[in-house]
């Protein structure tokens, strides 16, 4: 059983440039976490989803943030018109159970560089 | 403010010594979970404690939990080089389920061989 797959696993984009980055969950699993990790900083809950559902956003900015996890393929975190300030580790946690904190499997992240 | 607090920030010892860090928290818990991640790469799960335990191990590690002082311990013994890495704890929010975990600041721990 494969783990949980980010990609791409590195990213450069540009200001004002969109970012897309993927999670695919372990098979099976219905629920996908985000997480941001700032430099030098722990990781920060963003947001939460089951197929098709945002459940808990409550950690994602305003403006310029999306997330979603359709019924077929990967969830995606999009980051419109990116700022120097996106620039970050994304970590995406899958798992098999809803609201389920110690059931969680982080992917290897995606690292976002924005010039 | 950090749901969960870590100290110290930085910690440098030598291998074969010792290594203590400390999380502390706010709100009730079911449960708090201690991750390390190597420089530049994800989460490693290291252990999850209850809010009914006290205290428990998994090889070099041992973990405490106090629910009366909201605070946890990550003890490793006779460390090693390859222990260098950041630590975080990382709890859930208790009362709530939308299973969102809180991190920590982290410790980072450097092991000198």
């Amino acid at each position: 059983n494969a783990g949980v797959m980010q990609n791409p696993r590195h990213l450069v984009r540009r200001r004002g440039q969109e970012a897309r980055l993927r999670c695919s969950p372990m098979k099976g699993h219905s629920h996908v976490y985000w997480y941001r990790q700032l430099p030098e900083e722990g990781l920060k809950f963003m947001v939460y989803l089951q197929k098709e559902n945002i459940i808990d956003e409550s950690g994602m900015p305003k403006e310029r943030f999306s997330a979603e996890f359709p019924k077929e393929g990967p969830s995606i975190l999009r980051i419109q018109q990116v700022v120097r300030g996106d620039s970050a580790a994304y970590f995406c946690a899958s798992s098999p159970l809803a609201g389920s904190t110690d059931t969680q499997y982080f992917g290897p992240g995606t690292r976002l560089t924005v010039l | 403010s950090q749901q969960g607090e870590e100290d110290p920030q930085a910690l440098s010892i030598q291998e074969g010594e010792n290594a203590t860090m400390n999380c502390s928290y706010k709100t009730s818990i079911n449960n708090l979970q201690w991750y390390r991640q190597n420089s530049g790469r994800g989460l490693v799960h290291l252990i999850l404690i209850r809010s009914n335990e006290r205290e428990k191990h998994s090889g070099r590690l041992r973990v405490t939990l106090d629910t009366s002082k909201k605070s946890s311990s990550l003890l490793i013994t006779a460390s090693r080089a390859a222990d260098t890495a950041s630590y975080f704890c990382a709890t859930d929010v208790g009362s709530s389920n939308t299973g969102k975990l809180i991190f920590g600041q982290g410790t980072t721990l450097q092991v000198k061989p």
